[in-house]
């Protein structure tokens, strides 16, 4: 069985520009959520979202935006990006019925802001 | 303070060595605690999932909360080179769905 998929794998984008990363997750599964890994540090929440609603959101700034689809996948929309926002974007899914569910990861895409 | 802490080494042991890795936290209220691994430029793989204090061993790892002491641990058995990777502690109350992470321990094992 396929695992989470992200694209793309790598992204370098400049100053000011915008973004979009993607994430299908396991078929089944009907929650996503977004991490920002920055290097040296754990992943940072962003949102989940299941069954097309935002389930949750961390502490980021209205630059950061999402949207699942009906088929489950995801987009996860930076704007106006900053260097700051260079990271490591992980996708994780679940089968998204309860609170205490596993999340199961995709490689990420890593992104680079010159 | 941060929420999890945890040592980022690295930590370096000879091969067939028993590893201990370790994660203390301040807020009482988590409840469920996992251990991923993640190898350079990869997603987080979840290597164990245990709910509330008390021992959960799968193979060669065990994984062990102390909710008394905000305390958890990983060992690892007989490492192997494969082993060497970064060991991340997360951990989540009940009610919400976010995963609260330390920021990884850097295994190497020796051959």
């Amino acid at each position: 069985d396929a695992g989470v998929t992200q694209s793309p794998t790598h992204l370098i984008k400049t100053r000011g520009q915008q973004v979009t990363l993607r994430c299908s997750p396991i078929s089944g599964h009907k929650s996503v959520s977004w991490y920002q890994q920055v290097l040296g540090q754990g992943p940072q929440f962003i949102f989940q979202y299941y069954e097309k609603e935002e389930r949750g959101r961390g502490n980021f700034p209205d630059r950061f935006s999402a949207r699942q689809f009906p088929n489950y996948s995801s987009e996860l929309n930076v704007n106006a990006l900053l260097l700051g926002d260079s990271a490591l974007y992980l996708c994780a899914s679940s089968l998204g019925g309860t609170t205490n569910e596993k999340l199961f990861f995709g490689s990420g895409t890593q992104l680079s802001v010159l | 303070q941060k929420e999890v802490e945890q040592d980022p080494g690295p930590l370096s042991v000879p091969e067939g060595a028993i590893v201990s890795l370790n994660c203390t936290y301040s807020n009482s209220a988590f409840q469920y605690f996992m251990w991923y691994r993640q190898y350079s430029r990869k997603g987080p793989e979840l290597l164990m999932y245990t709910y509330s204090s008390g021992n959960k061993e799968d193979g060669r790892f065990t994984a062990q909360v102390d909710k008394s002491s905000k305390y958890i641990s990983l060992f690892i058995r007989d490492s192997q080179p494969s082993d060497s990777a970064t060991y991340l502690c997360a951990m989540k109350v009940d009610s919400n769905y976010q995963l609260i992470w330390g920021a990884g321990t850097k295994l190497i094992i020796k051959p």
